[in-house]
Parts: structure tokens; sequence; C-alpha cells
């Protein structure tokens, strides 16, 4: 199985200053016939299910505010939460989609105000 | 505005079938290039893909090979829901269980129903 790794385990930050995850895959996630990067990014807060908020690494899901932003390709790539607002405090996930039926999941960032 | 409704009980006894259903509102649970997945997350195993089912001109199947042995995913198209079976349930098999639905094209989860905490226990 593809082992995804997110770092850091968790962070503080300031309101209105910018989060950084970073996601790792233990073997590139990146489709060569189409360009395609099979990552998805997802945020959980206490009680509720995951939220899609990105996919194909960098496409944002309709709704999702456009201060969330993914990038990378291959095997690193990187959620950013600009101007972090009260309400994005939450777990984020990675998750790669490019094995089938074998995909898998980062075990998690926590994102808390300072 | 398509939606995911869990059912199913919260306890179930060591080796005995685990049994969820996952009704749908605003989809088919029959239309083609729709996956219905099950995904279920417990704090010593973080979020875990099961199996899924999907119509493309027949039914299709995948399973986790962790699972693969014990579980059943079944479709109900005249009640447009599906299911999930775990068979010979253990402790390990505790957790928070998902039915959601894929991006079309993509297997990002974009439906995701509202969690089911199952205990198993004696």
């Amino acid at each position: 199985d593809i082992v995804m790794t997110q770092s850091p385990d968790s962070l503080a930050v300031s309101l209105g200053e910018r989060a950084t995850i970073n996601c790792k895959s233990s073997q590139s996630v990146l489709y060569n016939s189409n360009n395609q990067n099979y990552l998805a990014w997802y945020q959980q807060k206490p009680g509720q299910p995951p939220k899609l908020l990105i996919y194909w690494a960098s496409a944002r899901e309709s709704g999702v505010p456009d201060r969330f932003s993914g990038s990378g390709s291959g095997t690193d790539f990187t959620l950013t939460i600009s101007n972090l607002q009260a309400e994005d405090v939450a777990i984020y996930y990675c998750q790669q989609y490019y094995s089938t039926s074998t995909w898998t999941f980062g075990q998690g960032t926590k994102v808390e105000v300072k | 505005q398509v939606q995911l409704q869990q059912s199913g009980p919260g306890l179930v006894k060591p080796s005995q079938t685990l049994s969820l259903t996952c009704a749908i509102s605003g989809d088919s649970v029959s239309r083609n290039r729709a996956a219905w997945n099950w995904i279920r997350q417990s704090p010593s195993r973080g979020l875990e893909w099961l199996g899924r089912t999907y119509y493309k001109s027949k039914w299709y199947y995948d399973y986790a090979v962790s699972v693969k042995s014990r579980i059943s995913i079944s479709p109900d198209t005249s009640r447009n829901q599906f299911s999930l079976q775990l068979n010979s349930v253990t402790p390990e098999d505790t957790a928070v269980y998902y039915c959601a639905r894929e991006l079309t094209g993509s297997a990002a989860f974009g439906i995701w129903g509202q969690g089911t905490m199952v205990t198993v226990s004696s």
C-alpha cells in the first residue's frame, strides 16, 4: 500500500496568518497518462465526517473558500490555508486514490489558533 | 442535493456480523460511474477505506485486502441504498463507519454519510 505521511502532526497559527500542511506519499501518485496527481485533502471537525476540500491535488471543491489551496506533484504535496479563520480549526487529512482498491489516508494534522 | 443517511446498530458482539445501511437521496445507486464506498475511522487505525460498489453495465465490487475475507457490500436498487456486512468482528473493528460517494471520475470522496459509531463488545 502507498503510505501517506503528513507533517507536522499539529500546528498553531494566529488568526489571519498562513497555515501550511505537508503530505508525502511513499510512491508517486502522478498518473503519467493524464498528468494528474491522484491526491485529495479533507477537513474534519469534531463529530462530523471529513469534508472534501481539494482533489487532483489542486482543484478546489465547489463551495470551498479560496483561502484553501493545494499544490505539489509526484510524492510531495502541500495544503495551504491563507488568512486563517477561527472556523478553520480542524484536523486535515490527505488521501491518495492512485492505487485502485488500496486508497489510503494520512494520519492527520491538527490546526489550532495560536 | 445528494444526501446519504446511515442506519444500523451501534453495538455488535464479538464473532457476529456488523450490518449497516446507507440510504441515498438525490442520486441513484445504479447511476453509471457513481461509486459507493464504506470507510471507517478509529484512533488506532485512522481513516481506513473498506470497499465500494459501482454499476457500469454490471455491478462491480472492490474491497480492501485487510478485510477482503470478511466484507460484503450490496446495492439495493429497489430501495436506492447500499449496505455493508462485516463478518466475524473483533474489538479491533470498533470504529466510526461512514458511507461515501466518490466524485465522478475520481476516487476523492465528495459526499459522506453522518457516521455510525459501532462498538464490538460482549
